[in-house]
């Protein structure tokens, strides 16, 4: 219940072309959906985030899909760029006390220049 | 900017050895996180501290412990080195409360090798 389901685990994509990764949710008190990009050698940094009260945010050519119904959320990056190679994470949270973050387990994602 | 820094970006160490690996935070916040991140199995977490010397268990705290004695610096203790414990290790802090948003900020991590 307390999972966040990722896929897939690593994605080759042409430059220019659209990156997809996928995650899915159990528990519906989840209520704070974040991503984290993390290049080699760095830690991890919030990219984008959406709250379910919203079925789509984005930012520049960063986008984040949210579906309630099916528990399912994906981050989706137009016009990719080899600078966008990278690791993602999605996320979900819990409000209250708890500030815990579940992250899925990652996608390594590369753009072929 | 908010600064999470940790003590080392590469340790080796040997096998029974006690470890200990340092974060410090610079931007008051209330919680402190520490993680471990393997291959194909994402951010584990470890370890979180909601205050000074307050400490509550991840998902994977057997064979480590934890220290917060000021409320901007972090310890992971590894109380007898493992080679299973090779990894990498990040440590990260947020502020309290939904409301803002539960960012956590990440340092650069530490590299840690048992041999």
């Amino acid at each position: 219940q307390q999972q966040v389901k990722q896929s897939p685990q690593s994605l080759i994509v042409q430059k220019g072309g659209i990156s997809i990764i996928n995650c899915a949710y159990e528990n519906t008190a989840f209520d704070y959906f974040p991503w984290y990009q993390q290049f080699p050698g760095k830690g991890p940094a919030l990219l984008i985030a959406i709250r379910p009260d919203v079925s789509e945010k984005k930012e520049g050519r960063f986008t984040i899909s949210f579906n309630k119904s099916a528990k399912q959320f994906s981050l989706h990056i137009m016009d990719s760029q080899p600078g966008d190679s990278a690791t993602y994470f999605c996320a979900a949270s819990l409000a209250g006390r708890d500030d815990k973050i579940i992250f899925g387990k990652g996608t390594r994602l590369h753009i072929l220049p | 900017d908010v600064k999470v820094t940790q003590s080392s970006r590469y340790l080796v160490k040997r096998t029974g050895e006690k470890v200990f690996l340092e974060c410090v935070q610079d931007m008051d916040h209330e919680n402190m996180f520490w993680y471990r991140q393997d291959p194909g199995l994402g951010l584990r977490l470890i370890y979180f501290s909601y205050d000074v010397k307050m400490k509550e268990k991840g998902d994977i705290p057997e064979g480590y412990s934890v220290s917060r004695e000021k409320k901007e610096r972090f310890s992971l203790i590894l109380e007898s080195a493992s080679t299973n414990q090779t990894s990498m290790y990040l440590c990260a802090s947020s502020f309290w409360g939904a409301a803002r948003g539960n960012e956590q900020f990440f340092g650069p991590g530490t590299r840690l090798t048992v041999l």
